[in-house]
């Protein structure tokens, strides 16, 4: 069975450092796609961060810079490494996995929640 | 970037079809996946590929895709079948490439 179960969130200072951790099961995540999307309060869907098979990272324009995405295959866990937070990154945080670069995101894990505020 | 529009809300009486629209610019060249979120839990896929409906998925749900509107239809609407639901695609058109939602839609269930 797949899941995916992220950890790590917490209130944090602006300016302040999380470092969000997803724990798969059931599949190897250096052989998918894997993002991390989030959703700010009572808003939509924000895709964040997507780390290849190969090993490519790509960001969104609101966090690059800020954000760094990397995975350790013998824990096969995808981590996201957040830097200089602002309240604007305040957001439940998801990861996903895709099958394909253009494909829909088929698994989800349940989403920690980042608050960034003094 | 490249930008899906979705209304904000749909509502339907129980029994009857919804359609939830998303446009974009030539949306059909693009592969549309559509998600549903229900309060407080993760979103689930519902519709990948335009009109591929994953397994366990009610066959309630249909989708399509062309010019540029994509279309989420759920037939005889149930209870059920309230909650926010996005589109989604995958943008290669910039200097990087994205994945992309729509704003979402609220459905209600009168």
């Amino acid at each position: 069975e797949v899941q995916l179960v992220e950890s790590g969130g917490g209130l944090v200072q602006p300016g302040g450092s999380l470092r969000l951790s997803c724990a798969a099961s059931g599949f190897t995540v250096s052989s998918n796609y894997m993002s991390w999307v989030r959703q700010a309060p009572g808003k939509g869907l924000e895709w964040v961060s997507v780390i290849y098979s190969g090993g490519s990272t790509y960001y969104a324009d609101s966090v690059k810079g800020r954000f760094t995405i990397s995975r350790d295959n013998s824990k096969n866990t995808l981590y996201l490494q957040m830097n200089s937070l602002r309240a604007e990154d305040t957001a439940v945080y998801y990861c996903a996995r895709s099958v394909a670069v253009a494909g829909p995101f088929d698994y989800w894990g349940q989403g920690t929640l980042v608050t960034v505020s003094s | 970037s490249y930008v899906l529009t979705q209304p904000p809300s749909v509502s339907v009486a129980p029994g009857k079809t919804a359609r939830i629209t998303c446009g974009g610019n030539n949306i059909g060249s693009k592969s549309v996946h559509w998600y549903q979120q229900k309060p407080g839990q993760a979103p689930v896929l519902v519709i990948y590929y335009d009109s591929d409906r994953p397994s366990g998925i009610p066959e309630r749900f249909s989708g399509s895709n062309s010019g540029n509107t994509a279309t989420l239809t759920i037939s005889r609407v149930e209870a059920g079948d309230e909650a926010d639901y996005y589109c989604q695609v995958w943008d290669s058109s910039s200097d990087h490439p994205n994945w992309v939602f729509g704003g979402g839609t609220k459905l209600t269930v009168l």
